[in-house]
């Protein structure tokens, strides 16, 4: 167990429809990171927060969109969905945000559109 | 820009055979380097990392060493179990902490 937990587990929804992923990230880690995992596109980096800034951002779809709470949980929005955005959606989290830090990653959410 | 490449599986192993996973990256300045694990179902697991040239992470018997002269991080171990089984891959980091992975590289072990 990675101290990282990620609700739902499952979600399948419509095309045009809109979910909300959470994220809840190990206890006293300020930075959370969104992937996403797809067969055609691998692992890709989606975006970053620490202590509820928006750090870094990757290939996220204006779609997209995702915000930390002052509680530290994360939050990822997907809306207006296509078929493509059927994919793993990873979060994970880490203590600081240097190059070095270990990150923990959840379970994933596995996203199906129909 | 920053990429890292991994060789591609699946890759079959027969119970203690030896293992090596090569990876090899490309990247402006200094990053660390990471190899994460995958089990059917699960998130990924950090294995083993090394965050400048010539340090050498090892975890479980897996082993990998930071080469910059070969902008290289190959990932090997002398003897695969059965339950080593898993998805594997090879990731770098410059900045923020954010990864970029490799396309990973499927193992399978048969007993």
């Amino acid at each position: 167990d990675s101290g990282v937990t990620q609700t739902p587990k499952h979600l399948i929804t419509a095309t045009g429809q809109r979910v909300t992923l959470r994220c809840s990230p190990r206890s006293g880690d300020l930075s959370v990171y969104w992937y996403q995992q797809s067969l055609d596109q691998g692992l890709q980096f989606l975006i970053q927060y620490y202590n509820g800034e928006e750090r870094a951002k990757g290939n996220i779809l204006e779609r997209f969109s995702a915000q930390q709470f002052p509680d530290l949980h994360s939050e990822l929005n997907l809306s207006s969905l296509e078929l493509g955005d059927s994919a793993l959606y990873f979060c994970a989290s880490s203590v600081l945000d240097r190059g070095n830090t270990e990150a923990f990653f959840g379970q994933g959410t596995r996203l199906t559109v129909v | 820009g920053n990429s890292v490449t991994q060789m591609e599986g699946p890759v079959t192993l027969s119970e203690e055979a030896f293992l090596t996973i090569n990876c090899t990256y490309t990247a402006t300045g200094y990053p660390s380097l990471f190899w994460y694990v995958q089990y059917p179902g699960e998130g990924l697991q950090l294995l083993l990392k090394a965050t400048k040239a010539d340090d050498k992470g090892s975890n479980k018997g897996f082993e990998a060493t930071y080469r910059k002269e070969t902008t290289s991080f190959h990932l090997e171990k002398g003897s695969v179990q059965v339950s080593d089984s898993a998805v594997y891959f090879c990731a770098l980091s410059l900045t923020r902490g954010k990864l970029i992975f490799g396309q990973g590289t499927e193992l399978s072990v048969k007993p």
